[in-house]
């Protein structure tokens, strides 16, 4: 099947600084990739689309300028957290697209918990 | 607006009973995934739906798609321990998938 895989895992930071998180399509390439975000207790939060060789698409209420996404190559989209602050303290998680035929399938890495202090 | 209800928000069953997890779209959906995880780790996928009245099985899960593509339900039979979980389902609109709040599953012994 198909492997997502995000890095860090986790991650804990000082108030002020900026996180990148990665997102990799192991065995395929996604055009298009997506990041969610999850709050305790809380559903995922679709925070913007990812579209290799373009600009991302944000969801309402997301500030592009403080989560800046890159989606450099096919297998890979990185969210970058700039200035953190510990409201932004969350379960980061991603999935790629893969489009094979007629089948459509989105697959999900294992997530990245940030902590920022 | 949430466009996907998800029910109950949580669900306690004995071992062994049978339980069911309904999800509900506002709009006809091009495709429904069920997904089940632990608290903060990723997500296990369970199953896609996306023709009308489809439903698949695996072990004692059943996932349905109604007629309409517009209701999923998620049936466990004879719970057990493992199957306890954040269930959730997320409805595919033609791009990024819309979550449900989930359902919180505890079996007790």
């Amino acid at each position: 099947g198909a492997v997502v895989s995000q890095h860090p895992s986790w991650v804990i930071c000082k108030s002020g600084t900026s996180v990148k998180i990665e997102c990799r399509s192991l065995d395929f390439q996604a055009t298009t990739m997506f990041w969610y975000r999850q709050f305790p207790k809380q559903s995922l939060m679709l925070m913007a689309t990812s579209n290799e060789g373009s600009k991302a698409t944000y969801e309402q209420g997301v500030e592009k300028d403080k989560f800046l996404i890159n989606h450099a190559s096919l297998t890979l989209s990185t969210l970058t957290v700039t200035s953190a602050h510990p409201e932004d303290s969350s379960f980061y998680i991603c999935s790629a697209r893969r489009l094979a035929g007629a089948s459509d399938t989105q697959y999900f890495g294992p997530g990245t918990r940030l902590t920022v202090l | 607006s949430q466009e996907l209800e998800q029910s109950p928000q949580s669900l306690i069953v004995q071992e062994g009973k049978n339980l069911t997890i309904n999800c509900t779209s506002s709009k006809t959906l091009y495709g429904l995934y069920w997904y089940k995880q632990k608290y903060g780790e990723g997500l296990i996928f369970l199953m896609m739906l996306q023709k009308g009245g489809e439903e698949k099985s695996h072990e004692k899960i059943t996932a349905k798609l109604d007629e309409k593509k517009q209701q999923s339900s998620l049936h466990i039979t004879a719970s057990q321990p493992s199957h306890a979980g954040i269930y959730l389902c997320g409805a595919s609109y033609g791009n990024a998938l819309n979550f449900g709040k989930g359902t919180s599953l505890l079996v007790t012994p």
